[in-house]
């Protein structure tokens, strides 16, 4: 089965500065990725998914970016973050029908 | 087209209790209806799916109804327990592999089961 890491758990950081939040896969190879965020008291709203490496499909204009320069590696970064950036986020991973989600990131823009 | 609603927002139960969450689509084309449960400050697991050839999907005490016709699905959660306090997000999704197959979820339910 999949494990999905996800690092940091928690992070505060004041409005305008660079972001990267990153997630690895462990058990798959070539899996389909995600970033998803969630808004306090809200669901999920895809931002970003991957078929492979150096393929990423944009879901939402924003102020965010995606990579993934591994085929189980997925970073999401911003350069100058907004106080609408804070949020819940988590990476997934799509081996087949459902997916398996990390464990988030809770980010706080002051 | 692409919506799920969900509801109700928030859901109080009693121990013992069944809880039911309701959730509805438009798009015919969804193949696979999945439901997931997530506790504060923890992501999403996948608590019980199922596919539109059947109508009901038993998994212990989670009950997933599936109505194609009015293009409807509901988890039910009999004898809730308060360790099944969490929210509850209903998805659906069309077709196998490829990431344009995106799971499409519903706002959530906030699940609270009283001792």
């Amino acid at each position: 089965s999949q494990t999905i890491h996800q690092w940091p758990a928690t992070l505060v950081q004041p409005v305008g500065s660079p972001l990267s939040l990153e997630c690895t896969v462990e058990g798959t190879s070539n899996p389909n990725l995600y970033w998803y965020r969630q808004a306090a008291g809200r669901g999920l709203q895809l931002l970003f998914y991957s078929v492979g490496i150096g393929q990423i499909s944009s879901e939402v204009p924003q102020n965010l970016s995606a990579s993934r320069p591994q085929d189980r590696q997925f970073i999401l970064s911003s350069k100058k973050l907004l106080l609408s950036d804070s949020g819940f986020y988590l990476c997934a991973c799509k081996p087949g029908y459902g997916y398996t989600f990390g464990s988030g990131t809770r980010l706080t823009v002051v | 087209q692409q919506q799920v609603k969900q509801s109700p927002q928030s859901l109080i139960v009693q121990k013992g209790g069944i809880s039911i969450i309701n959730c509805a689509y438009e798009n015919t084309a969804f193949d696979y209806f999945p439901w997931y449960q997530q506790f504060p400050g923890k992501g999403p697991a996948l608590l019980i799916a199922i596919r539109p050839d059947v109508s009901e999907k038993k998994e212990g005490r989670f009950t997933i109804s599936f109505n194609k016709s009015a293009k409807q699905f509901s988890l039910h959660i009999m004898d809730s327990q308060p360790g099944d306090s969490a929210t509850y997000f209903c998805a659906a999704s069309r077709g196998y592999g490829g990431a344009t197959n995106k799971l499409i979820f519903g706002t959530g339910t906030l699940l609270a089961v009283q001792p």
